[in-house]
């Protein structure tokens, strides 16, 4: 079982719906919880972070954690074709600054 | 403000050769991690410093190793380089623990 599970995709989302990423992961001393966008040839980009249960929400990005059931999520408002990337989950123990990523999520989004 | 800066971007080496990969975090950041990106693997755990010491440690051979200077500027090295070493080597940074990392934008390396 990977640490870090994610659906691999491709995910297509029409333009203006949610688009809805999930990650589940194994380690239950994980703390922190990361959410990374990577385009096609760029490196990842930090888009939302998350430590406590619940729901955290930034713009349109509204990332979700249940620690009881091991599981992170991403929701995507009203997307835009520019949000069409790779979406890496990616969590971290208490006391270790190690990220561990999942393979990724890549989504689509049809105009 | 200026980001995680990293050279080269492209490297070509030999088999046998070694490289040394640098890595510039943003101004005020102390901590400095190195990421190995393939196809097959995804994004894996090289290892990470803080105010000049190794903190955490990837499973990767000893062929691979790391340092980082008093102004937080980190190098990885890697001896003996293999054919199953081209990949994008990322490095980032975090101005605090526990907090999100700023990637670089890497260096891809291509071992021949």
């Amino acid at each position: 079982q990977k640490e870090v599970e994610q659906n691999s995709g491709p995910l297509s989302v029409p333009e203006g719906a949610i688009a809805s990423l999930n990650c589940t992961y194994s380690d239950r001393g994980s703390q922190s919880f990361f959410w990374y966008r990577q385009y096609s040839g760029k490196s990842p980009e930090l888009i939302m972070s998350i430590y406590s249960n619940g729901d955290k929400e930034d713009g349109r990005f509204t990332a979700q954690l249940n620690k009881a059931s091991q599981y992170v999520s991403l929701l995507i408002r009203d997307s835009q074709p520019s949000d069409s990337a790779t979406y890496l989950c990616a969590t971290m123990a208490g006391g270790n600054e190690k990220l561990t990523f999942g393979t990724g999520t890549r989504l689509t989004i049809i105009p | 403000k200026a980001g995680v800066t990293q050279t080269p971007r492209y490297l070509i080496k030999t088999r046998g050769q070694q490289v040394t990969l640098s890595c510039s975090p943003i101004s005020g950041h102390r901590s400095v991690s190195w990421y190995q990106q393939t196809p097959g693997q995804g994004l894996q755990f090289l290892f990470e410093y803080f105010s000049e010491t190794q903190r955490n440690k990837g499973n990767f051979p000893g062929r691979f190793s790391g340092r980082q200077f008093s102004n937080s500027r980190s190098e990885m090295n890697v001896s003996t380089l293999e054919l199953g070493d081209s990949a994008l080597y990322l490095c980032a940074s975090s101005v605090r623990d526990r907090g999100g990392y700023t990637f670089g934008s890497g260096t891809r390396l291509t071992v021949v």
